[in-house]
């Protein structure tokens, strides 16, 4: 069966300071991957999306970035962070039936 | 773009009594309608789905219909129990290579005793 990984579970991070959350899939080959994020007490926001290595679109433009170096691992990446990088970060994959997206355990950002 | 209306926003009923929440969508392409369930600290959970070319589908005490005329949908919960209460998100999609989720702003169900 597949599972997804995310790390770390909790990040208390300053501004200005780099991030780096990392996304693995394990069980299938060649999924969609995609990065949201939810601030406190509201929905779920897309920031990226992957449909193959090195293939990443970006839905909000930001001072985040993502990258797929390999099939099954999603990085979401920032040079410097704000106070509004903080919430709670997603991410999903889908394969097979279209549309049907699942999602992974969360790391939540604290940036203080 | 979509855009996905979702209400109520908080919504309490009493263990046993039913709920429903409805979702409107505005793009008459979309042809996929998940729902989610979100407890506390965790990640979103698939409950159900529908696609467009079904009216109502259900899955033991959960169901959803869709109207592709009015552009709505809805989750309905029977005989709700408190391991129900948790955040519920509807989201819609056009669905191709990416297809990306709209989701709702969510309604958080509180199953009381």
């Amino acid at each position: 069966s597949q599972t997804i990984h995310q790390w770390p579970a909790t990040l208390v991070q300053p501004v200005g300071s780099p991030l780096s959350l990392e996304c693995t899939v394990e069980g299938t080959s060649n999924p969609n991957l995609y990065w949201y994020r939810q601030a406190a007490g509201r929905g779920l926001q897309l920031l990226f999306y992957s449909v193959g290595i090195g293939q990443i679109s970006s839905e909000v433009p930001q001072n985040l970035s993502a990258s797929r170096p390999q099939d099954r691992q999603f990085i979401l990446s920032s040079k410097k962070l704000l106070l509004s990088d903080s919430g709670f970060y997603l991410c999903a994959w889908s394969v097979a039936r279209p549309g049907e997206q699942y999602f992974g355990p969360g790391t939540r950002l604290t940036v203080t | 773009g979509e855009n996905v209306e979702q209400h109520p926003s908080t919504l309490s009923v009493q263990e046993g009594d039913s709920a429903v929440i409805k979702c409107t969508y505005s793009d008459s392409a979309s042809n996929y309608f998940p729902w989610y369930k979100q407890e506390l600290g965790k990640g979103p959970q698939l409950i159900i789905d529908i696609r467009s070319n079904v009216g109502e589908k259900k899955d033991q005490r959960i169901a959803v219909t869709l109207n592709k005329t009015a552009k709505h949908f809805s989750l309905h919960i029977t005989e709700t129990q408190p391991e129900d209460s948790a955040v519920y998100f509807c989201a819609a999609s056009v669905t191709g290579t990416a297809s990306k989720l709209t989701f709702g702003t969510g309604t958080r169900l509180q199953v009381t005793l």
